[in-house]
């Protein structure tokens, strides 16, 4: 198993601010991945960060909005900018366990609040 | 339409019920299924994979039908403690995952 450590778990930010999460691992990972968990609402999955290469982005999600570092294997950084009161969401990373198509392990989220 | 489809409930059911949910997808590429667990104000943990031949993990049994796709979950002698969102989810041939919305589960005394 995977244990990832994110932060912050919770800010409220003024609109028009930018606020970057991050993300540590405790083992290397080839893939992870950003997901934004609306209110009431399931998991959607905002990019693919990968080590060495643009992370991979969802439709409906831009790099301008959502730009990700992935500077390491252990390490992702996601920054929502720009925000606005429909960015307050959950936001949480996540990493595949080994092998394809396996268990994922999450963070534990960052809750973030635009006023 | 979503990928992958659910009845948001909620099921309220008493202490010893058995409950089922549903769930179905639409890419028929989708390899591997699964069900998350999430508390309120959780993360989602993996409750079981789904396999075709159908799963069974103390009182949790999944099934998986590929020419309907269409999954499911029952819980047996349901306690308080399931009270949660059930997430069902796939994915296809990388790792990324493909989030139902959920169903909420309220297990009462």
């Amino acid at each position: 198993s995977a244990v990832i450590s994110q932060k912050p778990s919770r800010d409220i930010c003024q609109r028009g601010t930018s606020l970057t999460i991050q993300c540590q691992v405790d083992s290397q990972v080839t893939m992870m991945f950003w997901y934004r968990q609306q209110p009431g609402q399931s998991l959607t999955l905002i990019a693919t960060a990968n080590q060495g290469s643009e992370a991979t982005y969802e439709s409906g999600f831009v790099i301008d909005k959502f730009p990700i570092s992935r500077p390491n294997l252990t390490f992702s950084t996601l920054t929502v900018s720009n925000m606005s009161p429909e960015d307050s969401s959950i936001y949480l990373c996540s990493v595949p366990s080994d092998g394809l198509n396996t268990e994922a392990f999450f963070g534990q989220g960052t809750r973030l609040t635009v006023v | 339409r979503k990928e992958v489809e659910q009845d948001p409930g909620p099921f309220n059911v008493p202490e010893g019920a058995t409950v089922a949910f549903n769930c179905t997808y639409s890419n028929s590429a989708s390899q591997s299924f699964f069900w998350y667990r999430q508390d309120c104000r959780k993360e989602p943990k993996l409750l079981m994979s789904v396999y075709s031949s159908g799963n069974e993990d103390g009182r949790f049994t999944a099934q998986l039908n590929r020419a309907s796709q269409y999954i499911s979950l029952l819980i047996r002698d349901s306690k308080l403690s399931d009270s949660a969102t059930y997430l069902c989810v796939s994915s296809r041939d990388t790792d990324k995952l493909i989030f139902g919305t959920g169903t909420r589960l309220q297990v009462f005394p």
